[in-house]
């Protein structure tokens, strides 16, 4: 089945040290987009990539950073974890429907819970 | 900017009991509309969606919405709960014309069953 796979689901790390977060999709869609979910509140965009074109929302620490090195895969790196940082982090893509629309129905993974010790 | 907003924090029905979950937006043209589950520990599962047309939309496992545009508003209904509903749902809007814009995520609905 096309799906969105994110790997690991559980992955714990020591304040500031750096971890990489993995996301792969077999849907083929152009767009890739990276959420921060803490307890009990909404998701949060980081960034998205459209293509290989990079989007990072204002408010996004720099602290944050992603790779997309082929349509398939994209990986978010926290350089620096902070205690701030734990939380869910989900990834989800889409594919636009038209030429200048990017919102389209956004198809997500099961996440990676994040703990920072 | 678009913005979305559930009123209710926590709702409790009975099992087999009818649900309404509400979702207000706010937005100037016509936008795309979502409601998502979410599991304990789970990513976001899509329900449904209202792009246009017919204002009164079928989801999975038995849930449907329901498009106002005079209340802006996008309401999740189901006739009769199970106890495998219990989760979190969010409601969020998409921009039409903007290609910049993302979703906007309401704070979220949980969502208990009592047997």
């Amino acid at each position: 089945d096309a799906m969105v796979i994110q790997n690991p689901r559980y992955q714990v790390t020591q304040f500031g040290k750096p971890v990489t977060l993995s996301c792969s999709q077999t849907l083929n869609h152009n767009v890739m987009y990276w959420y921060q979910q803490k307890s009990s509140q909404a998701p949060k965009l980081l960034f998205h990539y459209y293509d290989k074109d990079f989007n990072n929302e204002a408010d996004t620490p720099d602290n944050f950073q992603s790779r997309r090195p082929n349509t398939s895969f994209c990986f978010l790196d926290i350089r620096s974890p902070g205690l701030g940082d734990a939380a869910m982090y989900l990834c989800a893509t889409s594919r636009p429907r038209g030429l200048g629309q990017s919102t389209d129905t956004q198809y997500f993974g099961p996440g990676t819970r994040l703990t920072v010790l | 900017a678009q913005s979305v907003t559930q009123p209710d924090i926590h709702i409790t029905v009975s099992e087999g009991a009818s649900l309404e979950l509400r979702c207000n937006y706010s937005y100037g043209a016509t936008p795309y509309l979502f409601w998502y589950v979410q599991s304990p520990g789970q990513g976001l599962q899509l329900l449904l969606k209202y792009f246009s047309g017919d204002t009164l939309v079928q989801g999975i496992k038995g849930f449907e919405a329901e498009f106002k545009r005079s209340q802006s508003s996008f309401n999740l209904r189901k006739p009769s709960v199970h106890w495998s509903d219990a989760a979190e749902y969010f409601c969020a809007v998409g921009a039409r014309d903007n290609a910049g814009n993302m979703l906007t995520f309401g704070g979220g609905t949980r969502l208990m069953v009592k047997p």
